[in-house]
């Protein structure tokens, strides 16, 4: 059973707009999570987390945003670049890391 | 200061060999993550291991593959007998704390095994 969910697989974005990445969880007891971009045959690379206590954190263009109730994160990158292009992967910490399938970004130049 | 360590990178079998891949973590981290990736889908949990412990190994087959983390050397991935289906990106990843501690996970660059 998947417990951490992107129901996009891919996503195209022109240069300089906004790429809004999302994420659903079932497990209300996850209390951190995590976004990681991965290049083609390297290994995913951490880029942001949040903690359940927060609803938004920032880091520079990227922002990760909260939603509890819905059990919904979201990834939102601003200005898009060519470089964002990757596949990103949302995750959940438990007992475990739990990963969702990924999203594959491409920003258009 | 060296990040996640997968050796070999590339690694080819023949059906019915044994694959082993190895995985040293982040110095210091005593807390490994094995994820398999096969092609178009997203990374699979396969096992979670602390220093000589299996604390998770609800993603593994139950036939031919075993996880390893002795006290002292890398963690290891074994794949005995293997077959076509085996062929993946294999991805070790480290933390220095347990997983619902508000820690991340680093990843190694991945093995890719491919079985012909």
């Amino acid at each position: 059973d998947q417990q951490v969910k992107q129901n996009s697989p891919s996503l195209s974005v022109q240069e300089g707009r906004i790429s809004i990445l999302n994420c659903d969880y079932t497990n209300s007891m996850f209390d951190y999570f995590l976004w990681y971009k991965k290049y083609p045959a390297e290994g995913p690379t951490f880029l942001i987390s949040i903690s359940s206590i927060k609803d938004k954190n920032e880091d520079g263009r990227f922002t990760v945003f909260l939603n509890k109730s819905a059990k919904h994160l979201s990834l939102h990158i601003v200005p898009s670049q060519p470089g964002d292009s990757a596949v990103y992967f949302c995750a959940a910490s438990g007992n475990q890391f739990y990963f969702g399938t990924g999203t594959s970004l491409t920003v258009i130049p | 200061n060296a990040g996640v360590m997968q050796n070999p990178r590339h690694l080819v079998r023949r059906r019915g060999q044994e694959a082993r891949l190895r995985c040293s973590p982040v110095k210091g981290h005593s807390h490994v993550y094995w994820y398999r990736q096969l092609p178009e889908e997203g990374l699979k949990f396969m096992v979670y291991l602390q220093k000589e412990n299996i604390i998770d190994e609800s993603g593994m087959p139950k036939e031919r593959f075993s996880a390893e983390f002795p006290k002292e050397g890398p963690s290891i991935l074994r794949i005995q007998q293997v077959v076509r289906g085996d062929s993946a990106a294999y991805f070790c990843a480290s933390s220095p704390a347990m997983p619902d501690f508000y820690t991340e996970a680093f990843f190694g660059q991945g093995t890719r095994l491919t079985v012909v």
